[in-house]
């Protein structure tokens, strides 16, 4: 079955300490990105990567890393967490033609207290 | 710069009304449209998209979308509702002439939709 997946689902962490969201795409899809979702303000992209070692910043890029060693992988970093960095994320994966649809992970719920 | 407007953070409608999410857009050159799915506790769900051609696009679940260029808008629309369409919805725009990057879509902050029974 053509999917995302994200891990994990739900993650309830402390300021400060490191975490990864992993993202893994079973599509071969060259395109990945990574996006936070708020009440209020919808989906914000974060990085994004048009191919293996090609990564760039998105609109709210602020506190975060990202990598792309492997086609199918695109993990989100959190070196430092903080409160405001508390929401829930999303990966996305399509190819690169401007008509392509992205496809969407389940998403991740994170909370950083 | 590229933008999405949705101007209804919530919309109720009656189960077997017909029911309209409203969407408006604003890109430097032509766009590509889409329009996505959230239900309760899951990932996005893609719906239609508009690229090209005929301005009335179909899509899963019974949705359709009408593109309008001199409106900008590109609303989504069903002729009969479920309890089941209750959800999320996301308006999503891509500019065609965007060459600095490859597929990043600009969501609008969507609209939750009620179908009451």
């Amino acid at each position: 079955e053509a999917q995302v997946t994200q891990n994990p689902r739900y993650l309830i962490t402390v300021t400060g300490k490191k975490l990864t969201v992993t993202c893994s795409q079973n599509m071969n899809h060259e395109y990945m990105s990574w996006y936070r979702q708020d009440p209020g303000l919808g989906l914000r992209q974060i990085y994004y990567s048009m191919n293996v070692e090609v990564t760039d910043k998105g609109d709210v890029p602020e506190g975060y890393k990202v990598s792309r060693k492997e086609k199918r992988n695109f993990p989100l970093i959190l070196e430092s967490p903080s409160p405001n960095q508390t929401s829930l994320y999303f990966c996305a994966s399509s190819n690169t033609d401007h008509t392509d649809t992205q496809y969407f992970g389940p998403g991740t719920r994170l909370t950083v207290l | 710069a590229q933008s999405v407007a949705q101007p209804e953070d919530q919309v109720n409608v009656a189960e077997g009304n017909p029911l309209t999410v409203k969407c408006t857009y604003s890109v430097s050159g032509n766009p590509y449209l889409f329009w996505y799915v959230q239900y309760p506790n899951r990932g996005l769900q893609f719906l239609l998209k508009y690229i090209t051609g005929d301005n009335l696009v179909k899509g899963s679940y019974g949705f359709e979308a009408e593109f309008n260029k001199s409106q900008t808008s590109f609303h989504l629309k069903k002729p009969s509702a479920l309890v089941s369409d209750s959800a999320l919805y996301f308006c999503a725009v891509r500019d065609m002439e965007d060459q600095t990057g490859a597929n990043n879509l600009f969501f609008g902050t969507g609209t939750r939709l009620t179908v009451i029974p």
